[in-house]
């Protein structure tokens, strides 16, 4: 079936630094790209989502690109800070639908004071 | 935000048993919900789509005779593990879809359900 990569499964970074995680997706039908952070025990929260008629979207330290032709996405956090620690997860629509979702396998962020 | 709950949030139940989990959105009605797996440090794994009135859409590989999905109001959709065996010992985590947001396509979380079985 359809898949999200998503690289690196790991990342260590120092505080005031930036991140950057990234994804490919196989569908080319989908049409929706969310981001969601999942610290240790709880739910996913959604941070950032971007759709694909757009490239780039901004909320504050967070962005998201996309690259439709590419198939690949990323997410960008800037001035990282210790809170920032968690998982991230990418996910791409299945389909145009943009209801269901393909996740990636998660990004482990360590920001370290 | 819109916020959805399981319940139990944790069960432990013996092989050959069945076990039922349910996910409410508790502010919002939510005519599709979404039941995920996740294993130790691993993804999300859609399992199923809960539609509202209607069948549920299973995933490949995803026996729908082994985890029953329904989704009998707008609330309220249940996933019943049927006679659970070890390898089903995981998180299970619902999610649901709140049509009335103007950001439709967002997910919102219940906190999760872990199921061991004996």
């Amino acid at each position: 079936g359809e898949n999200v990569e998503q690289h690196p499964s790991t990342l260590s970074v120092q505080e005031g630094d930036s991140a950057v995680i990234k994804c490919t997706y196989s569908d080319s039908a989908s049409n929706y790209f969310p981001w969601y952070k999942q610290e240790l025990g709880k739910r996913p929260q959604l941070i950032i989502d971007i759709r694909s008629n757009v490239g780039e979207k901004k909320d504050q330290r967070i962005a998201v690109t996309l690259n439709k032709t590419a198939k690949h996405f990323s997410l960008h956090i800037t001035e990282t800070q210790p809170e920032d620690s968690a998982v991230y997860f990418c996910a791409a629509s299945i389909g145009d639908s943009g209801y269901a979702l393909n996740f990636g396998k998660g990004t482990s962020l360590l920001v370290t004071p | 935000g819109a916020v959805v709950s399981q319940h139990p949030s944790r069960v432990i139940c013996k092989s050959g048993t069945s076990v039922k989990i349910e996910c409410r959105s508790l502010d919002f009605q939510a005519t599709t919900m979404f039941w995920y797996r996740q294993f130790p440090k691993k993804s999300l794994m859609l399992m199923a789509t809960s539609n509202e009135g209607s069948k549920a859409t299973y995933e490949q590989g995803v026996e729908k005779d082994k985890f029953l999905i329904n989704h009998a109001s707008l609330t309220l959709s249940t996933l019943t593990v049927t006679s659970a065996h070890p390898e089903d010992s995981s998180f299970y985590i619902c999610s649901a879809r709140d049509p009335g947001l103007a950001s439709y396509n967002e997910q919102f979380f219940g906190p999760g359900t872990r199921l061991t079985v004996l």
